[in-house]
């Protein structure tokens, strides 16, 4: 059973536009949530992450927001860069002792 | 300095053979995992190990056995392997485990690939 959704497999933007990339999630006890970027033959690498008692967290382009009560995120990247282009996966896990549940991942595609 | 090496990157084998995939860290860092990223692209967690203690085992197979001589290694050992077993499989650390898993460092993954 996937606990974190990204229902969106795919998203092109143009260079200096928002991106916007969703994920929700299943489980209420989930209190910590993380994306992930992941370039071709690759590992993914840490992006940004946000904790249950935040609604956001902003590092540079780079923005979470968290709506609990909806069990959704989201990661706005502003302005995109051709070189964002990358999947991005979210993930969500509890904070006492428990390993990631990631998503499927999102291909984002940053066009000139 | 490659943080978390894993390898082979690329593994072709026959099923029923036996293979090993190797991992290293070396950030210090106590715990360590392995995640299987398979055709639907999902990353699941197999196993994660704390100070070479094992901490999760998912309903991964007895074929798949975990080994960790040390807190900087972590090798996969799969027996009899079989088609389903294809498949990216990445390496991966974290600081520590009690926080919730926290930041989690990745190697680059090694493909699988049984014939």
């Amino acid at each position: 059973d996937q606990q974190v959704k990204q229902n969106s497999p795919s998203l092109s933007v143009q260079e200096g536009r928002i991106s916007i990339l969703n994920c929700d999630y299943t489980n209420s006890m989930f209190d910590y949530f993380l994306w992930y970027k992941k370039y071709p033959a690759e590992g993914p690498t840490f992006l940004i992450s946000i904790s249950s008692i935040k609604d956001k967290n902003e590092d540079g382009r780079f923005t979470v927001f968290l709506n609990k009560s909806a069990k959704h995120l989201s990661l706005h990247i502003v302005p995109s860069q051709p070189g964002d282009s990358a999947v991005y996966f979210c993930a969500a896990s509890r904070t006492s002792g428990y390993a990631l549940n990631f998503g499927k991942g999102t291909s984002l595609l940053v066009t000139p | 300095d490659t943080a978390v090496s894993q390898t082979p990157k690329y593994l072709v084998t026959q099923m029923g053979n036996d293979k090993s995939i190797k991992c290293e860290q070396n950030l210090g860092h106590d715990t360590m995992y392995w995640y299987k990223q398979d055709s639907k692209k999902f990353l699941k967690i197999m196993f994660s190990y704390n100070n070479k203690e094992l901490i999760i085992n998912e309903t991964v197979p007895n074929r798949f056995s975990p080994k960790s001589p040390d807190k900087a290694h972590l090798n996969l050992h799969i027996n009899s392997l079989e088609l389903g077993d294809s498949a990216v499989y990445f390496c991966a650390s974290s600081q520590d485990y009690g926080t919730g898993a926290g930041e989690l460092f990745f190697g680059e993954g090694s493909r699988l690939t049984v014939l």
